[in-house]
């Protein structure tokens, strides 16, 4: 099955810094890659994702690359704020048959401090 | 629309007791999900439903059942609790992958201590 690993576990900045979390997957045949922030005590939430036919997407701050012959993706953030603290996880999809849907794996997840 | 709910958020049993976790959506989704979460593991699929009446064993699936009896609903229960099953439980939905969003979408989790 596919196995994700995400780099680093932790990870700390000074405000206005960026930040960049690394991912890399197993499987070439993974075609979706959704990143989510998990703030203390509260529910994953989704924050940007990218299809395998996209090498590059950007929402404001944030921005996530994909490379498939490596078979890695990372998140970047930049001017990076307090209150994106919390912890960020990768995850890969892949299709399942002849249906795009496909179970997620999850990397282990990355502790985001940011210092004021 | 409250989108996804957990019941319940706490629970804490003792080593062989039984209990149903309760998810439910408002959101019309034809899939659910149910995932451990563990310090420095990610989230873990346990097991996931395509549609009313369907069920599949994830990536965590021993000690565990699921039920989908209702599209909204989604059940995860433990028959006989042990410590190793101590964790936070997070229920998920989305779409149909085909032509739709992939967005899956979280619960608030239930946090489950097994004594």
């Amino acid at each position: 099955g596919e196995n994700v690993e995400q780099h680093p576990s932790t990870l700390s900045v000074q405000e206005g810094d960026s930040a960049v979390i690394k991912c890399t997957y197993s499987d070439s045949a993974s075609n979706y890659f959704p990143w989510y922030k998990q703030e203390l005590g509260k529910r994953p939430q989704l924050i940007i994702d990218i299809r395998s036919n996209v090498g590059e997407k950007k929402d404001q701050r944030i921005a996530v690359t994909l490379n498939k012959t490596a078979k890695h993706f990372s998140l970047h953030i930049t001017e990076t704020q307090p209150e994106d603290s919390a912890v960020y996880f990768c995850a890969a999809r892949t299709p399942t048959g002849g249906t795009s849907y496909g179970k997620l794996t999850f990397g282990q997840g990355t502790i985001l401090t940011v210092h004021p | 629309n409250a989108g996804v709910t957990q019941t319940p958020k706490f629970r804490v049993l003792k080593t062989g007791q039984s209990m149903t976790l309760l998810c439910a959506q408002d959101m019309n989704h034809e899939y659910m999900y149910w995932y451990r979460q563990d310090p420095g593991m990610g989230l873990r699929l346990i097991h996931y439903s395509v549609g009313e009446g369907t069920t599949a064993k994830g990536e965590v699936p021993d000690g565990y059942n699921v039920s989908r009896l209702k599209k909204q609903n989604f059940l995860l229960g433990l028959e006989s609790a042990a410590p190793s099953q101590t964790s936070v439980y997070f229920c998920a939905s989305s779409y149909w992958g085909g032509g739709r969003t992939d967005t899956q979408y979280f619960g608030p989790g239930t946090r489950l201590t097994v004594l």
